[in-house]
Parts: C-alpha cells; sequence; structure tokens
C-alpha cells in the first residue's frame, strides 16, 4: 500500500533560519511521482514541485531545494533563509498507481511558523 | 481567470439534512477531484472523476455522491449529513494525469453538521 509520512506535524523558526522538512513515502512500484504542496492561510493549495523516481537530482528554486534519495524513500525540502510569507502548511504526496496514476496520496501536512 | 471556484464557501448544516457542494472549473480540466481535509489527518480523497461522465471512489466515499455531468463541473453531495462530515472540503482539478501536470485547488469549503 502507498503511504506518505511526514512525521513533523509543527515547525516553528525565527525568520532568516533554514528549515528542512522531512517526507518519508512507501510503495512498491519502480516508477513513482511525488509532489511538494505549499497552503498558505489563505487555504488555497498550491503545487510547488513535482519528481519522477527515475530523475535523482536534487532541485532548486530559489530559496527552496529539495532533495530526492530513494535509498531511503525520503523527498525533503528545505526552504534557505526562511522568510514569514514561509508560513504554511506544507504537504507532500505521492502519485497512485492503482488509480492509472490519476491520483494522489496525500501526507498528513507540516505546518510551518516562521516569526519575524 | 476564475481557475476552480467551490460554492459555498461556508455551510451549517443539521445532522440527516442534505445539500451539495459545487465545484466549476473553467480550464477545460479533464481530471477533478474532491477532498477534504481534517485536523492531523491531512488530505483525503473522496471520489474523483477522469472525464465528463465518469466518477470513481477515493478512500473515503461512504456518505457522499458525486456527479459529473458537465466537464466543468464536479458536484458533492451529501444526502443525510453527520456530524463526522464537519470538514473543509478542497476541489481540485488537472488537465492531465497529475504525473504530467499539477492539480489546481479551491479555496476549501467549510461544512459544519451540528
Amino acid at each position: 500500500a502507498q503511504k506518505v509520512t511526514q512525521a513533523q506535524t509543527e515547525i516553528s523558526v525565527v525568520e532568516k533560519e533554514d528549515v528542512t522538512l522531512d517526507c518519508v513515502y512507501e510503495t512498491r512500484d519502480t516508477t513513482y511521482y511525488l509532489f511538494w504542496y505549499k497552503q498558505p492561510p489563505s487555504g488555497e493549495l498550491v503545487f510547488l514541485i513535482r519528481r519522477n523516481s527515475f530523475d535523482e537530482q536534487n532541485e532548486i528554486s530559489g530559496r527552496y531545494s529539495w532533495n530526492f534519495q530513494k535509498s531511503t524513500s525520503s523527498f525533503n525540502f528545505t526552504i534557505t533563509a526562511s522568510q514569514v510569507v514561509d508560513s504554511a502548511v506544507y504537504f507532500c504526496a505521492l502519485i497512485d498507481p492503482n488509480s492509472g496514476y490519476s491520483t494522489l496520496t496525500f501526507g498528513k501536512g507540516t505546518m510551518l511558523l516562521v516569526s519575524p | 481567470n476564475a481557475g476552480v471556484t467551490q460554492t459555498p464557501k461556508f455551510r451549517v448544516l443539521k445532522t440527516g439534512q442534505s445539500m451539495t457542494l459545487l465545484c466549476a472549473q473553467d480550464m477545460n480540466h479533464e481530471y477533478m477531484y474532491w477532498y477534504r481535509q481534517d485536523p492531523g489527518m491531512g488530505l483525503r480523497l473522496i471520489h474523483y472523476s477522469v472525464g465528463e461522465g465518469t466518477t470513481a471512489k477515493g478512500e473515503v466515499p461512504d456518505g457522499y455522491n458525486v456527479s459529473r455531468l458537465k466537464k466543468q463541473n464536479f458536484l458533492l453531495g451529501l444526502e443525510s449529513a453527520a456530524p463526522s462530515q464537519t470538514s473543509v472540503y478542497f476541489c481540485a482539478s488537472s488537465y492531465l494525469r497529475p504525473n504530467t501536470g499539477e492539480l489546481f485547488f479551491g479555496e476549501g469549503s467549510r461544512l459544519t453538521v451540528l
């Protein structure tokens, strides 16, 4: 069965600190896709990144970076020099092959609080 | 750009009442989804649709029904609301399967069942 675990329920940091959000996944498939979504206080989820299982290169986008390690089944998300606007709930998700790759299984989310 | 629009945004029901949540997207997306978000539970898929006239069950379908009569609309119905259905409901859509395209989410609908 598919599973996404985000063990960190809530993280609090002070602005300009670096912070890493952990995501561990379980799947029996060799082809799979992982995602990160951001849910700011306004409520609407926003897509951040998609990564397939064949691409283990780390990705950097501005202050955001992602570390994908198949050996440990992890897809961790790091925010460098955090800002108050980064305060949100962050969800990691895994595509579900049982639905013909039509649906996502989400983790429970990590709430990030960045204080000034 | 409207994107994904959910109505109503807020609703209070009494146990046993029925209601319908409407999701409308103007992006010509094939795939549409209904999720519920509960504290400590993350997002759980209720039902989804891969095209007009099709629907399928997700992880937590009991107590809900859906219809996709028009490509742009995906309705979520509660025939006899229960307090356990108090939640925030999110609709999402995507042009193609999520492995090739992102999901676009609505702003959510907060439902309270007394």
